[in-house]
């Protein structure tokens, strides 16, 4: 199957600063990409649409100020969380899709687990 | 927008059983996918699954999409299946958006 890498892995960071998440598909193109939040024993929430070349489409109640997303070419997207407090940690996932007429099976990176402290 | 219900919610097994996973939607979809997260968090791709029926390895499934529903067997189980077992699904006209299942949290004892 296809690859989707993210980096990084693990980050902890201080209240009031940003982070930025790099996702990449490693071995296809990906014209749409896609961010997850997950807390601790719950399922796979979508954040926001990522598409090459335009704007993010963001899913209701997520703050697009807050998570700005960039998908600057078709193999990367990232995610910067803005001034991050401690209700921002979590696990962050992203997704990318092969996107073929009959066939599009979406594959997922390996997350990011945020701790704002 | 669409409903999808995993069940059971929790399920532990001897080492060798065998087990069905369910997961119920309420609209058409035209996306079908299971996935395992394992215990570092990682989601494994384990079938695109939009109906039928498919096999590999110890794991099948089969997605009736008339009925709205889809089933992961897993048979002979080993300690290395535990994890969280999810079903998501995209309805047609759902944009690209994948909606994932509540999950199946499996362990799998010795």
């Amino acid at each position: 199957g296809a690859v989707v890498s993210q980096h990084p892995s693990r980050v902890i960071c201080k209240s009031g600063t940003s982070v930025k998440i790099e996702c990449r598909s490693l071995d296809f193109q990906a014209t749409t990409m896609f961010w997850y939040r997950q807390f601790p024993k719950q399922s796979l929430m979508l954040m926001a649409t990522s598409n090459e070349g335009s704007k993010a489409t963001y899913e209701q109640g997520v703050e697009k100020d807050k998570f700005l997303i960039n998908h600057a070419s078709l193999t990367l997207s990232t995610l910067t969380v803005t001034s991050a407090h401690p209700e921002d940690s979590s696990f962050y996932i992203c997704s990318a899709r092969v996107n073929q007429r009959l066939y599009n099976e979406q594959f997922f990176g390996p997350g990011t687990r945020l701790t704002v402290l | 927008g669409i409903q999808v219900e995993q069940s059971p919610p929790d399920l532990i097994l001897q080492e060798g059983a065998n087990s069905t996973l369910r997961c119920n939607f309420s609209d058409s979809v035209n996306n079908l996918q299971w996935f395992h997260q394992n215990p570092w968090g990682q989601l494994i791709n384990l079938f695109y699954i939009p109906s039928g029926t498919k096999q590999n390895g110890r794991l099948s499934a089969t997605t009736v999409a008339t009925e709205r529903y889809s089933l992961l067997y897993i048979s002979s189980s080993q300690t290395t299946d535990s994890g969280v077992y999810f079903c998501a699904v995209r309805p047609p006209g759902g944009g690209n958006k994948l909606t994932f299942g509540t999950g199946t949290q499996l362990k799998v004892e010795l």
